[in-house]
């Protein structure tokens, strides 16, 4: 079966910190999707990951892959209030159709003051 | 541009009634897709459509559930005699012309059953 893990599912960090969101996965795949949800509201793609090594910056938030180990990280730097939200990472697989994305569970990320 | 529309964005139904969830893929998009997200979890595929064509409905459930996206208008996700395990978040995403571009999402529609 085709498992996408994310962890932790959730993180409550204060302002000002670092840290990084795990995912796992069990297939091979060309790419990787990482997405920003906010309650109630749609998924906004953040980053594409398209080759083993990939790095991808926007802001505070930096995404890398590592496909030898079918792995890959969003990395906080210096959290803010804003980006609190829920992060999901997505494995677009190799076999069965490159466009049944495969969800994580999701990270619910909640930045303190 | 606008984005991936949905409506209703809050659907409630009794047990036994009908859904109909529609979604109006960005300007210029063909590729439609269905996902369902129960509380909690991630999104699972569900249906995967281009115009008038059904290509990949591996992720739906066998009964009640079926999906179309016509010549035009939008697609529709239509689910028959809902039961309380329907309750979730449905959402439809687009894509430009090939099925390995990204897939921009809607806001969904929240389908509550009674």
């Amino acid at each position: 079966e085709l498992k996408v893990e994310q962890n932790p599912l959730f993180l409550s960090m204060q302002e000002g910190k670092n840290y990084t969101i795990y995912c796992n996965y069990s297939t091979t795949s060309d790419r990787l999707y990482w997405y920003r949800q906010d309650p109630g509201k749609s998924l906004e793609s953040l980053f594409v990951l398209l080759s083993n090594g990939a790095v991808k910056q926007e802001g505070r938030l930096m995404a890398s892959l590592d496909t030898k180990a079918r792995l890959s990280t969003l990395h906080i730097t210096a959290a803010v209030h804003d980006l609190s939200a829920t992060y999901f990472c997505a494995v677009a697989p190799s076999i069965s159709g490159t466009y049944k994305y495969i969800f994580g569970t999701g990270t619910r990320l909640k930045v303190l003051a | 541009n606008a984005g991936v529309m949905q409506n209703p964005r809050h659907l409630v139904r009794r047990r036994g009634q009908e859904a109909r969830l529609r979604c109006s893929p960005m300007k210029g998009h063909s590729h439609v897709y269905w996902y369902r997200q129960l509380p909690e979890e991630g999104l699972k595929f569900m249906v995967y459509l281009q115009k008038e064509n059904i290509i990949d409905e591996s992720g739906m459930p066998k009964e009640r559930f079926s999906a179309e996206f016509p010549k035009e208008g939008p697609s529709i996700l239509r689910i028959q005699q809902v039961v309380r395990g329907d309750s979730a978040a449905y959402f439809c995403a687009s894509s430009p012309q090939t099925d390995t571009d990204t897939q921009y999402f809607g806001p969904g529609t929240r389908l509550t059953v009674l």
